[in-house]
């Protein structure tokens, strides 16, 4: 089945770090333009940051640039966000997203997670 | 602000036709993306980029584009329909991407 799994959500206090995972399965990570999405709870959704097939190209939004980093180990078929110097306004459901092919580099997320809470909070 | 404009609201007769509007100026240049999204679950995509839909999504679906304004249109509306649509294109640098706020589709 073609699927992406997140994991590494939870509670964490202002000024704390978190670790997100995506795991791929049914199709070859290496293949896909990969994106983080979040959603705060009710709200719209917002673009987080993205990272070419090959690792070698990433891109974020400004309200994450300089604390988020994004990466990923395709021989693994994961993805990851590394969260730091979290914020109380970054408490959202994270989704991660598969985007077009190596030469489609701002293609549509045609396949997301279930999600993965953040909740940061004292 | 989002640089996309969606209506916050629309709602439908069973089986009747409702377009969902998308505005931003970087949709003269960019294509745009569709999403559903039903309460608890994750988005889905629709459409994109002139009526490039994935296997399962039913026909009754289409996008159109014309100057800044993107649209997506359920033909035949089901009660399944029912649903938050939210587009996606690049902003107006070209280096980010940006969803609407979202649009709540009511089947009546």
């Amino acid at each position: 089945e073609v699927q992406l799994v997140e994991s590494g959500g939870g509670l964490v206090q202002p000024g704390g770090s978190l670790r997100l995972s995506c795991a791929a399965s049914g199709f070859t990570l290496s293949s896909y333009w990969m994106h983080w999405v979040r959603q705060t709870p009710g709200k719209g959704l917002l673009w987080v940051a993205r990272i070419k097939t090959d690792g070698t190209t990433t891109g974020y939004a400004d309200s994450v640039k300089g604390r988020f980093t994004i990466s990923r180990d395709n021989a693994k078929n994961t993805l990851f966000l590394q969260m730091d110097s979290l914020r109380v306004e970054d408490t959202a459901v994270y989704y991660c997203g598969r985007g077009g092919g190596e030469f489609l580099e701002w293609g549509p997320f045609d396949l997301w997670g279930q999600g993965t809470m953040v909740t940061v909070s004292s | 602000s989002s640089e996309l404009t969606q209506d916050p609201a629309v709602s439908v007769a069973l089986g009747q036709t409702v377009r969902i509007t998308c505005q931003g100026d970087s949709l003269r240049m960019y294509y745009a993306s569709w999403y559903q999204q039903k309460p608890g679950q994750a988005p889905v995509f629709v459409i994109y980029g002139g009526n490039i839909r994935p296997s399962g999504v039913p026909d009754r679906f289409s996008d159109s584009s014309s100057g800044n304004t993107a649209s997506l249109t359920i033909t035949g509306a089901q009660a399944e329909d029912e649903a938050d649509y939210y587009c996606c294109s690049r902003d107006s640098t070209g280096n980010h991407y940006v969803f609407g706020a979202g649009t709540k589709v009511t089947v009546l």
